[in-house]
């Protein structure tokens, strides 16, 4: 079984500031990892996703993100954001070798509120 | 299509009706999953199908619940007898893959029931 972790429901910061979401997973089998954002009124679009190699990808709208293994988080940042990135964000995990069940298990969801 | 379609987007009814959402997936798409958010939570799995085998129904709620995936294609998740905690959001995904590394989620289909 997996289970992810949002820590922060809310997170409010101001336009060109600096922001981390967190994210910790739980698993027992070795995972893909995603990060998701949802604008009001969309779907779900993916900001990016780490299945191997680097430990630090980069996503959509200048995200990125950082696997780390030992502590098995994958915490969302970015240098700068805008008022547009005002939206909810989601972490999720998926099995690597799913047999073919690749679901996906979601987080709670962190609203990320950028404010001027 | 452009990207994952769900019909209707969004749906009242009454309690005890019975309700089927669809679900168009990105043409060629091979794998779609079906999962249900409700308010202040993350979606949570349903069932999901590769190509018109429905591979796992484990997330289904209850014996109310059913899915069908009949040429590979369109979906469509029906609802007997809908209860009041029915309601939610549903959301489809489709993926190339079935390693689901890549899933496209449609706006979903919020449910009232009333």
């Amino acid at each position: 079984a997996q289970s992810v972790t949002q820590l922060d429901s809310q997170v409010p910061v101001f336009e060109e500031a600096p922001v981390e979401l967190r994210c910790n997973y739980s698993s027992s089998v070795s995972v893909y990892l995603f990060w998701y954002v949802q604008y009001p009124n969309q779907g779900l679009q993916l900001l990016l996703k780490y299945l191997s190699g680097s430990t630090l990808v980069k996503g959509i709208n200048g995200f990125e993100a950082e696997f780390n293994k030992s502590q098995t988080s994958f915490h969302l940042r970015k240098p700068s954001v805008h008022i547009s990135d005002t939206a909810e964000y989601f972490c999720a995990v998926s099995s690597v070798s799913g047999g073919s069940n690749y679901k996906l298990t979601f987080g709670k969801g962190t609203l990320l509120t950028v404010n001027p | 299509g452009a990207g994952v379609s769900q019909s209707p987007r969004y749906k009242v009814t009454k309690r005890g009706q019975d309700v089927a959402l669809r679900c168009d997936p990105i043409s060629g798409h091979v794998s779609l999953y079906w999962y249900r958010q409700a308010l202040g939570q993350g979606p949570e799995f349903l069932t999901y199908f590769n190509y018109e085998a429905q591979q796992d129904k484990s997330g289904l709620p209850n014996d109310r619940f059913s899915a069908e995936r009949p040429e590979g294609s369109i979906s469509t998740l029906t609802i007997q007898r809908t209860e009041q905690r029915d309601s939610a959001m549903y959301r489809c995904a489709s993926s190339p893959q079935i390693s689901n590394t890549e899933a496209f989620f449609g706006q979903g289909t919020r449910l009232t029931v009333v």
